[in-house]
């Protein structure tokens, strides 16, 4: 089992739509959770970050997370063309070897 | 400002070659990584230093070899690389790896190609 699961995708939305990517974990000791929205040849963004249960908003991304039944989410309002990338679900662990862990990614195409 | 800049953006390389990479913020992060990335796979990671010390090697082939000379410099110097070692090579910082300080930022990383 990996520790941080991704549906690789792609995922369709039609423009203006929401967009959902999800990710689940398996390290209990993760702690802090991330999202990257990594364009094809170029290097991961920072998208949002989140450690607490619940949800975080910053402008059109939502970011969701529960520890009990180890979930991360992102959601992507208004979805545009230009959100078209793949996007990356990383875990932190706080304890032991701190690394990121990152999702083998989920590929988001939206459609104009 | 949150900028991690690498340099060079590419390089090629032959395998008897030896070359080095090199990353650079000034942001006053105090743990910095190398991660390999393949196309289509998610970023793999090399090495971290922490505090200018190497706290984590995830069993690299000694052809990889990092250096960190100060806190915003962390180098990576490659000798005898194979094909299979072609790739887009990372860098990335954080504050430090305590909770709460551990958020990465990229930089555009080099896009190597051995031959």
């Amino acid at each position: 089992q990996k520790e941080v699961e991704q549906n690789s995708g792609p995922l369709s939305v039609p423009e203006g739509a929401i967009a959902s990517l999800n990710c689940t974990y398996s390290d209990r000791g993760s702690q802090s959770f991330f999202w990257y929205r990594q364009y094809s040849g170029k290097s991961p963004e920072l998208i949002m970050s989140i450690y607490s249960n619940g949800d975080k908003e910053d402008g059109r991304f939502t970011a969701q997370l529960n520890k009990a039944s180890q979930y991360v989410s992102l959601l992507i309002r208004d979805s545009q063309p230009s959100d078209s990338a793949t996007y990356l679900c990383a875990a932190f662990r706080d304890t032991g070897r701190r690394a990121l862990t990152f999702g083998s990614g989920t590929r988001l195409q939206v459609q104009p | 400002d949150t900028e991690v800049t690498q340099t060079p953006k590419h390089l090629v390389m032959g395998m008897t070659n030896k070359k080095s990479l090199k990353c650079e913020q000034h942001m006053g992060h105090r743990a910095m990584y190398w991660y390999k990335q393949k196309a289509k796979k998610p970023p793999e990671l090399m090495f971290v230093y922490s505090y200018e010390k190497l706290s984590i090697n995830e069993s690299v082939p000694s052809r990889f070899s990092p250096e960190c000379p100060n806190s915003s410099l962390l180098n990576l110097h490659l000798h005898a690389l194979q094909p299979e070692d072609s790739a887009l090579y990372l860098c990335a910082s954080s504050r430090s790896g305590t909770r709460g300080q551990e958020t990465q930022y990229f930089g555009p990383g080099t896009r190597l190609l051995v031959l």
